[in-house]
């Protein structure tokens, strides 16, 4: 199992809900990112960690979005009270450090209803 | 700011054909330019990258791109079309200066016709 394994694969969600997305990096990598695509779109920057810290999160698009990776291994996006407009598919990518190349997850896809 | 744009949403092509997906790039410094694929229920694969080295960059499945400063692009480039390229193209620029976060063009499907 090299790769980033995220999921669940697939959530569906009732609006207002709160979901957790698990990724998984390629074990040993100390970069890790979260970003979303919408339907048709290029897949946007959410926030990155360096190991267990979050150095970017500009991207999240509000406080109902959060990101942790507390041993600097595996990371979860969470997303409070969910709404319609944050369905997308959600992806992780890991890389071994700065300026090498990131290895993408695939994804997890969250609809809201 | 950088940015990147992808000149076309949508390009067809029949199987044996050249392919050309075409990307402009906006940036302040000299980027670091990638171009992924995305294969339908598949993760995002890195096709090549650019770095400053050669300005002609070949890729895996024999793919290239070409970096020109003066025309601010890095358009896409394959002699022949095979059914398997028929898939979602990302043009993309790397905030190298910061987090390397990437920055993803809006894609452009590839159809291959046999």
């Amino acid at each position: 199992g090299a790769g980033v394994s995220q999921s669940p694969r697939y959530k569906v969600a009732k609006r207002g809900q709160d979901v957790a997305l698990r990724c998984d990096p390629i074990s040993g990598h100390v970069s890790l990112f979260w970003y979303q695509q919408a339907l048709g779109q290029g897949p946007e920057f959410l926030t990155y960690f360096q190991n267990e810290a979050q150095l970017d999160k500009s991207g999240l698009p509000s406080d109902r979005f959060f990101a942790e990776r507390p041993e600097g291994s595996v990371s979860t996006l969470k997303i409070q009270r969910t709404q319609q407009e944050d369905s997308a598919v959600y992806l992780c990518a890991s890389s071994l450090q700065a300026n090498t190349e990131a290895f993408f997850g695939q994804g997890t896809r969250l609809t809201v209803v | 700011a950088q940015s990147v744009t992808q000149l076309d949403s949508h390009v067809s092509v029949s199987e044996g054909t050249p392919v050309l997906l075409r990307c402009n790039y906006s940036s302040s410094y000299s980027p670091s330019l990638f171009w992924y694929v995305q294969h339908p229920n598949k993760g995002l694969q890195l096709l090549l990258k650019y770095t400053s080295a050669a300005t002609l960059v070949k890729g895996i499945n024999g793919f290239e791109a070409e970096f020109k400063k003066s025309e601010t692009s890095f358009h896409l480039t394959k002699p022949s079309a095979h059914m398997s390229d028929a898939a979602e193209y990302f043009c993309v620029v790397s905030d190298s200066r910061g987090t390397d976060k990437l920055i993803f063009g809006t894609g452009t499907r590839l159809q291959v016709f046999p």
